[in-house]
Formats: C-alpha cells, structure tokens, sequence
C-alpha cells in the first residue's frame, strides 16, 4: 500500500492560515484521487472534515467550518488542506487518506498544527 | 443519535487471540459498510479492515491479512474483529467507523467512529 507523506508538525498564529500538505507516492497522481481529511484532538476519535477531487467535486463534512478548504498541487503531487482564520481550538492532528483501490484505505503519518 | 460503542480490548499475550465487538445504535446498521481503524499510541491511524452492508465483500490491509477477520450481524446492530497470531505491533486502540458513499462509491467517508477500545499485546 502506498505511503503518503505529511510533515510531521506544523505551526501558525491565530488568525493566520495554515497549509497542511499530503504528498503523494511518484507512482500515484494525485489529480485521480479524492483525497480525505480527517481532523482529532487529544483523547478523541478523528473526525471528518472534508474531501477534495477538483474545485467542482469536493464536499465538506456536516458542521465543518467553511475555514477548512481542501485543494492540491498536481506539480508537487499533493493534496493541502487549508486552514484559514485560525483558532486556538483548530489545534489538533491532520491525517489525509485516500483509497488507492477503491477497497484499501491508506491514511497519512499526519500533521499535528500548533496554534501558537 | 449515532452511537458506535467498541469492547473487547484488553492485554493479552504474543500469539494469542482477542475478539473486539462494536454495538451500533441511531442508525441502519443493515445499510452502512462499517470499518476498523486503529492507532499505535502515539502514531497515526491505519486503516484495518472494511466490510459491506451486507458482508459480501471484504478487505483487509496487508498488515493484518490472514490473522484477522471481519464480520457483523445485522440482527445484532454489531461489527466484530477477530484478531489471531497477535503481534507486539498489533498494539492499538481499535475505532470502528460507519462508512458512508456516494451512489457510485467513488466518495468513501467515515462519518462515525466511536470512542475506542485499547488491545495491548505483551507478555
């Protein structure tokens, strides 16, 4: 199964955004996949938060604040997630997936985002 | 409301066996494809297992292929995990998640996931 490549922290001030990038393996384009994002605070179960495929086919999961975006760089072969007017609260790990197979579900090593 | 509640998680030894159960309530059950998820503490998710509505098709990932099985009782409300061979990595907090797609099942989401039960394996 593919491995997808997250940074492994990253950090912005409230109000500042933040870009939250998933790299894709060489051999897998990323401009064929619906790429997920997923959201988790300490102690809690991950939540959806949104997937993108293209500015016409994304979708935002229910109660998701429209400051999460989704969005990708088909040059550098992946997906970003943006986090735009941060808030003390967006603090939290970000984990991307994808389904490489349609069956198989392949996660990131995900971002944990500091709000400083 | 939707509530998907694992148990079944516990210590047990290197090789042995453990049987995680996941009680789902507020929804369909019968409709959904359900997922198991888990989280090595302190690292990321992986994705484990998944099974349809129906059972009829099953997937596992590569790390569990062969020691693990997927089922569900639809009369039951209730996802299972048999885990076999265990392994000191098998180690995680087990989720299990509701799947939701499109008709076409080209959008695959977990909108649900419960709370978690923790498997450790040591001796």
């Amino acid at each position: 199964q593919p491995v997808l490549t997250q940074p492994p922290s990253s950090s912005a001030s409230p109000g500042e955004s933040a870009r939250l990038t998933c790299t894709l393996p060489s051999d897998i384009n990323v401009g064929s996949y619906n790429i997920y994002w997923y959201q988790q605070k300490p102690g809690s179960p991950p939540r959806y938060l949104l997937y993108y495929y293209s500015d016409s086919d994304k979708g935002q999961g229910s109660g998701v604040p429209s400051r999460f975006s989704g969005s990708k760089d088909a040059s550098a072969n992946t997906g970003i997630l943006l986090i735009s007017g941060l808030q003390s609260e967006d603090e939290a790990d970000y984990y991307c997936m994808i389904w490489p197979s349609n069956a198989l579900g392949v996660f990131g090593g995900g971002t944990k985002l500091t709000v400083l | 409301e939707v509530q998907l509640v694992e148990s079944g998680g516990g210590l047990v030894k290197p090789g042995g066996s453990l049987r995680l159960s996941c009680a789902a309530s507020g929804f369909t059950f019968s409709s959904y494809s359900m997922n198991w998820v888990r989280q090595a503490p302190g690292k990321g998710l992986e994705w484990v297992s998944s099974i349809s509505s129906s059972s009829s098709y099953i997937y596992y990932a590569d790390s569990v292929k062969g020691r693990f099985t997927i089922s569900r009782d639809n009369a039951k409300n209730s996802l299972y995990l048999q885990m076999n061979s265990l392994r000191a990595e098998d180690t995680a907090v087990y989720y299990c998640a509701r799947e939701v797609r499109d008709e076409m099942a080209t959008i695959k989401v977990f909108d649900y996931w419960g709370q978690g039960t923790l498997v450790t394996v040591s001796s």
